[in-house]
């Protein structure tokens, strides 16, 4: 079974550092892209960025570009979305999902079953 | 950056009822990147419409996406109560990638 599994969830206070867990397995881990995503409480979802874990090529939205890193081991097939000083503003859902190819037609179809942090004083 | 502007925000439809949600890209994209996705609380978001028209795996027949260019839509043609959730188009044709802000489709 094709599958995202992600870490679980997380309480942190301000300032702390963290690092979640998506990894993937039934499948070539290295040959799909791995975009992560937020939504932020009573909110949509935004694309935060996507990684390629064949050679970690890695693209940030602009919201995101020097907020959070996103990185991958290859040989845990496990991608990583991690944050080096929380705010409060950070707490959300983070899911990760595979980026796939049909043809010439693109689309997200295996997603993680989400990442809860919560950064709270 | 492209800018995805779903209409309306919440939609109020009986279980039968067609449902027609919108999406507008605020420049011209390849309708190849554009997807649609189903969201319920508590849940992942489901890869509903691919390629602005194609079904993914698994999904039923009474959903279906057309359009091209800047607009595009997602039809609903007999509502379900488990149809009754927040859906999502998403860009994917030039980064940043980015969503819709998402319609509501909520039962009347």
């Amino acid at each position: 079974e094709v599958q995202l599994v992600q870490s679980g969830a997380e309480v942190k206070k301000p300032g702390e550092s963290l690092k979640i867990s998506c990894k993937g397995s039934g499948y070539s881990f290295t040959t799909y892209w791995i975009g992560w995503v937020r939504q932020m409480p009573g909110k949509g979802l935004e694309w935060m960025g996507i990684v390629y874990p064949g050679d970690s090529d890695t693209r940030y939205g602009p919201s995101f570009q020097g907020q959070v890193t996103l990185s991958v081991d290859k040989s845990s097939s496990t991608a990583y979305l991690q944050w080096s000083s929380l705010k409060a503003s950070d707490t959300a859902t983070y899911y990760c999902a595979r980026r796939s190819r049909w043809g010439g037609d693109f689309g997200m179809d295996v997603w993680g079953q989400g990442t809860t942090v919560t950064v709270s004083s | 950056e492209i800018v995805m502007t779903q209409s309306p925000a919440t939609l109020s439809l009986s279980p039968g009822e067609r449902a027609t949600l919108s999406c507008r890209a605020s420049q011209s994209i390849s309708g190849t990147h554009l997807s649609w996705y189903q969201h319920k609380p508590g849940q992942a978001p489901r890869l509903l419409i691919y390629g602005a028209s194609t079904r993914a795996t698994g999904i039923p027949a009474r959903f279906s996406g057309s359009g091209s260019g800047t607009d595009f839509t997602l039809t609903i043609s007999s509502l379900q109560p488990e149809d009754f959730a927040v859906y999502f188009c998403q860009q994917d044709s030039y980064l940043p990638y980015s969503f819709g802000q998402g319609t509501k489709l909520e039962i009347k």
